[in-house]
This record gives structure tokens, C-alpha cells and sequence, in this order.
């Protein structure tokens, strides 16, 4: 069974037209993380939470934001799309200062690829 | 600074042949390190990390201090274990996130 589902799988958008992509997690884990990955490139980190705490990336552009509401839940909001934001995005999760051995392991979502026209 | 840095881009191996994937990083201190893997259509899942000291689908990595690497080795590829493979580290803290190195798709040819 997934434990962090990302949704929409596909997001279609215009060129500037805001666009949100949401993930859950029912793992129960303090830490939600946001990467961009573009086409054969690695993940690059975006911004993180630790619990109620943001910490967002230095390079990350202003255009990407997020909120996290509850522990389950996590969204990207892109402001203004470019073309330059279409990407393979993808939320990941972890445990934090929970456990020990395994607080580092993160678990990812399959990803929702943004489309921007 | 801290960098993942994984020099093959594509790996191509016969089935039965032994697999070594390269990563050497960047860091001051200890990190933690990982690799991970996208088979195709399927998510990014952990693989193995070097505290575990574990062997996963035959996949073996030891952490060498000394020359910074931490190479993921096979020694009879499969090609079930054709994949893109991402080394990555993070700081030994609870919340830190993971820097991937590039990549490296291997392909293993029947």
C-alpha cells in the first residue's frame, strides 16, 4: 500500500496560471521534503518541514511555496509557472527524531509530472 | 560544500557480469549514505545504507573514508536489476534531507 501519495499523478498547467500539487503521507512522520527533478537530472531539493518548522532551500525561486497543514498533509503551490518549472516533482518523508536506526530513510511518493503549456 | 558526485551516467553489463556503480562525496564529517533506486515506472526507494552494513538483492556498498566513496557493487548482474541508481548523503540528524549525486542508469543486456 502507498504511504506517500502524491496527486495529481499528471498536472497540466498554463504558462503563469497557478497550480497546487498535494501530497499525504500515513506514515506518521515528522518530516515532508519537496524535490524537482528534471529530466535526467537528480532530485534537487526544494524546502522541507520539520514538523510545523519550514526550511526552504536557498536557491529555491520564490515562485514555489508550501503549506503544511497537519502532519498527513503537505502542498506545493507554483505561483507563476514557467516553462522552466516542468519537472517530475516529488515529495518524500521522514521520521526525524523519531527512532533511531531508521529516522533517516526517506520514503518517496511516485511523483506528480507538471506539464506547463 | 557538501556533493554526491557519481561519474557514469549509463553503465551497460552482460547478465552475469559483476557490477560496480561508482559514488564519491563530499563532506566534512560523517555522513550518512545511501544508495537509491527508480526501477522503471516505480518510485524512488531506498536501496541500501551504509550504517546497515546490509546485502540487498545481492547489492553490497562499503563506505571508504579514506578515498570518500561509497560504491554499490554486484557481483552477478540481473536484469531485473536494470534501474537508475542514485547515491546520496545526508547529515547524521534526524531531519536533514538527502543530496543525490546524478545518477547512473544501468543496463543489464540478456
Amino acid at each position: 500500500d502507498a504511504m506517500v501519495i502524491q496527486n495529481p499523478r499528471y498536472q497540466v498547467t498554463q504558462f503563469g496560471k497557478p497550480v497546487t500539487l498535494s501530497c499525504s503521507q500515513t506514515l506518521n512522520h515528522n518530516v515532508m521534503y519537496w524535490y524537482q527533478q528534471k529530466s535526467s537530472q537528480a532530485p534537487k531539493l526544494l524546502f522541507h518541514y520539520y514538523d510545523k518548522d519550514f526550511n526552504n532551500e536557498a536557491d529555491t525561486p520564490d515562485n514555489f511555496q508550501s503549506r503544511r497543514p497537519n502532519t498527513s498533509f503537505c502542498f506545493l503551490d507554483i505561483r507563476s509557472p514557467g516553462l522552466g518549472d516542468a519537472a517530475m516533482y516529488l515529495c518524500a518523508t521522514s521520521r526525524g527524531r523519531q527512532g533511531r536506526s531508521s529516522k533517516n530513510i526517506q520514503y518517496f511518493g511516485a511523483g506528480t509530472r507538471l506539464s506547463v503549456l | 560544500a557538501q556533493r554526491v558526485t557519481q561519474p557514469e551516467k549509463l553503465l551497460s553489463v552482460f547478465k552475469g557480469a559483476p557490477v560496480e556503480l561508482k559514488c564519491n562525496y563530499s563532506y566534512s564529517g560523517s555522513p550518512e549514505l545511501f544508495w537509491y533506486v527508480q526501477y522503471s515506472r516505480q518510485r524512488l526507494q531506498l536501496l541500501l545504507r551504509h550504517i546497515s552494513r546490509e546485502s540487498i538483492k545481492g547489492f553490497t556498498a562499503d563506505l571508504n573514508k579514506g578515498e570518500t566513496s561509497f560504491h554499490l557493487k554486484k557481483p552477478f548482474a540481473q536484469e531485473e536489476d536494470s534501474a537508475m541508481y542514485y547515491c546520496a548523503l545526508s547529515r547524521p540528524s534526524g531531519n536533514t534531507p538527502l543530496v543525490f549525486g546524478k545518477g547512473t542508469r544501468l543496463s543489464v543486456i540478456a
